[in-house]
C-alpha cells in the first residue's frame, strides 16, 4: 500500500470555480504534512504547509483530519494560473512520502 | 526557504559511463535528499544524504550505482554510475530543516543513449 494516496485526475474546471482535492496517509505516526504544487517540467514547490486546526493562505485552504488520515486542499476563484500538478506529502522523522499528484487544468 | 542550484541542468551521456550532480544550497540545511522523476510519474526517493556519514538508501537504490557524498551542511553530490538507457529521468535534490518542509532544486534533466 502506498504511504500517500491522490486522486491523480486530471480535475477539468473553469475559470472561478471551487476545486477540492483529497490525499490519505497511510502511517498514522506522520508529524509534517504539506502540499506541493509543480508545473510541467519543473520542480516542486512548496504551496503550503497543513496544521491540524486549518490554515489559509488567500483563496487556498488545507485541511488536515488526523483520526481519517485526511488531508484536503480547497482552491476558491480558480484562475489559469493555477493549473499545475498538486502533490500532497506528509513526513515522519525526517523521510517524506509524496502521492503521485493530481492534475488540475483551469479552462477560460 | 532555501535556495537551491543544480549542476549541470541536463546532460547526456552514453551508457556505460558515470554522471556527478551537484547540490548547492544558500543555507546551512540539516537534511539534504535526492529523489528520481520519471515524466509524468510522482517523485521517487533515492537516498538521504547525510553529512559526515554513509547516506542512507531506499529499497531499490545501491551506493555503488548511486554513491553520494554530503561533506557539508551546503553541499551535496550524486554520480549515477555506469549508466544505462534505463538511467535516463530527472535528478533532482532537496534539503530542508529536519522535519519541516523541504526546497526543490530545478533538476537534472539526465538522458542516457
Amino acid at each position: 500500500r502506498k504511504e500517500v494516496e491522490q486522486d491523480p485526475g486530471p480535475f477539468n474546471v473553469p475559470e472561478g470555480a471551487t476545486v477540492a482535492f483529497n490525499c490519505t496517509y497511510s502511517n498514522s505516526a506522520s508529524q509534517s504534512f504539506f502540499w506541493y504544487r509543480q508545473d510541467c517540467r519543473k520542480e516542486p514547490k512548496l504551496l503550503m504547509s497543513v496544521y491540524s486546526s486549518g490554515n489559509e493562505d488567500g483563496r487556498f485552504t488545507a485541511q488536515l483530519n488526523r483520526a481519517s488520515q485526511y488531508i484536503s486542499l480547497l482552491i476558491r476563484d480558480s484562475k489559469l494560473s493555477d493549473s499545475a500538478t498538486y502533490l500532497c506529502v506528509t513526513g515522519n522523522f525526517n523521510k517524506f512520502y509524496f502521492g503521485s499528484g493530481t492534475k488540475l487544468n483551469v479552462k477560460p | 526557504s532555501a535556495v537551491i542550484s543544480q549542476k549541470p541542468s541536463r546532460d547526456i551521456c552514453q551508457r556505460g559511463t558515470s554522471l556527478t550532480i551537484q547540490c548547492q544550497v544558500d543555507s546551512q540545511v540539516t537534511m539534504m535528499f535526492w529523489y528520481r522523476q520519471q515524466p509524468g510519474q510522482s517523485l521517487t526517493l533515492i537516498a538521504t544524504a547525510n553529512q559526515g556519514s554513509e547516506a542512507t538508501y531506499e529499497s531499490g537504490f545501491v551506493i555503488d550505482k548511486f554513491p553520494i557524498s554530503r561533506p557539508n551542511l551546503t553541499f551535496s553530490t550524486l554520480t549515477v554510475s555506469n549508466m544505462s538507457p534505463e538511467d535516463s529521468s530527472i535528478y533532482l535534490c532537496s534539503g530542508g530543516p529536519s522535519g519541516y518542509e523541504q526546497y526543490f532544486g530545478p533538476g537534472t534533466r539526465l538522458t542516457v543513449t
